[in-house]
């Protein structure tokens, strides 16, 4: 059984450019999530996907926006980048009921805007 | 976003003694409880849930919960160095989302 994988490991990126991340969910796992999490805080809600269409969003600006593809798998793009969306993003992938399993995290993906 | 409020420690505690991990919920509608732990530079592992009132017990973990104060509360016993990590309370909305305290840092004094 193959975990949540996350690319790239790291990214620097400029302010005002745009950046996508991806991520492959767990086997078996229909949901995925993602965060951000900056450094000392915890992870802050970004949205969910579940069959291809966003359940949930957090306070997050359109700028963040969201893909998932039918094999489940999962794009998180950030246009227009500021200094504060510096952070480690993480993807997590869930069954659909997720209120015994809980999430499975990625190793996450290191954003640093300059 | 859903409110979880947790003390951000630090909480320092010898070898061998109890840690206590405290952690409240504004979503009074919650329905389940999760403790991750994150290690500096890692990302989150779960390591408990629990959704009905009363202890959950796995190995050295408790995990608490009073839907009526709307606190959840996570004890590790015997705690070792290897504990030292940041706790981290989520809780899972009606809709299907996690969402997370900003964690609590726990040093194991060996």
């Amino acid at each position: 059984e193959t975990g949540v994988t996350q690319s790239p490991t790291h990214l620097i990126k400029t302010r005002g450019q745009q950046v996508t991340l991806r991520c492959s969910s767990q086997s078996g796992h229909n949901t995925v999530s993602w965060y951000q999490q900056a450094l000392g805080q915890g992870p802050q809600f970004i949205f969910q996907y579940y069959r291809e269409e966003e359940n949930g969003r957090g306070n997050f600006p359109p700028r963040f926006s969201g893909l998932q593809f039918p094999n489940y798998s999962s794009e998180l793009n950030v246009n227009a980048l500021e200094l504060d969306d510096s952070a480690l993003y993480l993807c997590a992938s869930s069954p659909r009921d997720t209120r015994f399993y809980g999430y499975t995290f990625g190793s996450g993906t290191r954003l640093t805007v300059v | 976003q859903k409110e979880v409020e947790q003390n951000s420690g630090p909480l320092s505690v010898p070898e061998g003694a109890i840690a206590s991990l405290n952690c409240t919920y504004s979503d009074r509608g919650s329905q389940s409880f999760f403790w991750y732990r994150q290690y500096s530079g890692k990302s989150p592992e779960l390591i408990m849930s629990i959704y009905s009132n009363g202890d959950k017990e796995d190995g050295r973990f408790t995990a608490q919960l009073n839907k009526a104060s709307q606190y959840v509360s996570l004890l590790i016993r015997d705690s070792q160095p290897s504990d030292s990590a940041t706790y981290l309370c989520a809780v899972l909305s009606g809709a299907n989302n996690l969402f997370f305290g900003t964690g609590t840092r726990l040093t194991v004094i060996p």
